[in-house]
């Protein structure tokens, strides 16, 4: 069974502080996703990244960034957060078979920034 | 502007309906996902396909590439099939999914 893990399910920070979310699968996927899901927007891709030290930005890049030292984990950082940051954040990974692939998500984490 | 359009947005049926969620995109894709997210935020991926049609289960797949257009379908409902289910699609290559808003599905008894 794949397996996602996420490193918190609920976060709450103050705006300006620096906010790490950690993301890790354990089936040796070359593809990891950063989502976030807000209601009437659904979800969007935040950065990806396709092999260790590889990213690419998604459509709502601004005021995040990512790190992929190693395979298995896939890091979103938010340098100072701000309140329109608070989300659901969702991470997910998949192989990398070119034309198309089935992603397995992690379970969440709800963030608030006060 | 959203490339992926779903419909209905909300759903309520009883228990044993027949139940189709319509997803229609504007861009050629590679793939066309089906997802389901329970409350609480867990998402699971039930269909992969690019073309044709896919069974599991009391759950089937179909997608029209010509018109840019798949249905999800749910045979004898059951209130546990209470969910939001996500269309998506995938360009290809290592990029990542864009999303259709879901569909809000209540199945009660």
């Amino acid at each position: 069974d794949v397996k996602v893990t996420q490193s918190s399910r609920y976060l709450v920070k103050r705006t300006g502080e620096k906010v790490f979310l950690e993301c890790v699968q354990d089936m040796d996927h070359e593809n990891m996703f950063w989502y976030r899901q807000d209601p009437g927007l659904g979800l969007r891709l935040i950065y990806f990244s396709y092999d260790v030290k590889m990213k690419e930005k998604g459509d709502i890049p601004e005021g995040y960034s990512v790190s992929r030292e190693k395979k298995e984990r896939f890091s979103l950082i938010l340098e100072s957060a701000s309140t329109n940051q608070t989300s659901m954040y969702l991470c997910a990974s998949s192989l990398n078979s070119g034309t198309g692939y089935e992603q397995y998500f992690g379970p969440g984490t709800r963030l608030t920034v006060t | 502007k959203n490339e992926v359009e779903q419909s209905p947005q909300n759903l309520t049926a009883q228990e044993g309906e027949f139940i189709t969620i319509n997803c229609s995109y504007s861009v050629g894709i590679s793939a066309l996902h089906w997802l389901q997210q329970h409350p609480g935020g867990g998402i699971v991926s039930l269909f992969m396909l690019s073309s044709g049609k896919k069974k599991h289960g009391r759950l089937i797949a179909t997608i029209n590439i010509q018109e840019k257009h798949s249905s999800l379908h749910i045979t004898a409902s059951h209130p546990r099939d209470s969910a939001v289910y996500i269309c998506a699609y995938s360009g290809g290559g290592a990029d990542g999914l864009t999303f259709g808003k879901g569909t809000h599905l209540i199945i009660q008894p």
